[in-house]
């Protein structure tokens, strides 16, 4: 069993679509996150949910939307997508403050 | 502004031999620190971590090495094996500031048989 896992693992998509990539873990966890990683390989982190509560907003363009219908699930909604927006995302769980656990990725081509 | 450093970006070794990485951080605030080891198409898993109270952590062939006054920290791998070839991510984060972990640019390890 998968315990993060998000969809789709690849998405390749016109500049200006809206789209959306979906994340579960069945680990249990309280805190869920997004993590972008650019071309410079950096990874950063857009945004963490805590029981369904924003608790973290880096610097992310309000075109990045999160939403966290339960603490299994982080989704995340991007409108108005721009060829900048090409990276691979990565969502995570953990505890509060325990070590992260990373799903496998979703690689963003915006043409 | 690049708050932790990884300036190695890749490093060969030959299987059976030492792999030490190292790490940079500025922000004095950091009080806890972790690696996570990433193959292609996967994404990062923790490896080991290590508490700003303590200056070493072990756990089977990894060790890593904390030097707090010159803001360093370093993976050790012994002995290396072909399956530890993949990328190494340092990272940091204030645990009273929830779990924000702020990332190295990686260091790409390639064991040799």
């Amino acid at each position: 069993d998968t315990a993060v896992s998000q969809t789709p693992k690849y998405l390749v998509t016109q500049m200006g679509n809206d789209k959306s990539i979906k994340c579960e873990q069945n680990l249990g966890h309280d805190t869920m996150y997004w993590y972008k990683q650019d071309s410079k390989k950096f990874l950063k982190i857009m945004f963490s949910y805590n029981n369904k509560e924003l608790i973290i907003n880096e610097t992310v363009p309000n075109r990045f939307s999160p939403k966290s219908p339960d603490k299994a699930h982080l989704n995340l909604h991007i409108n108005s997508l721009e060829l900048g927006d090409s990276a691979v995302y990565f969502c995570a769980s953990s505890q509060l403050s325990g070590k992260l656990f990373f799903g496998s990725g979703t690689q963003l081509s915006v043409l | 502004d690049q708050q932790v450093k990884q300036n190695s970006p890749s490093l060969s070794v030959q299987e059976g031999r030492i792999s030490i990485l190292n790490c940079d951080y500025t922000n004095s605030m950091f009080d806890y620190f972790l690696w996570y080891k990433k193959y292609p198409a996967e994404g990062p898993t923790f490896l080991i971590s290590i508490s700003s109270i303590k200056d070493k952590n072990e756990d089977g062939r990894f060790t890593v090495f904390l030097n707090k006054s010159a803001k360093h920290l370093s993976l050790h791998i012994v002995p290396s094996q072909p399956g530890d070839s993949a990328v190494y991510f340092c990272a940091a984060s204030v645990k009273a500031a929830g779990n924000k972990l702020t990332f190295g640019g990686g260091t790409r390890v390639l064991v040799k048989p």
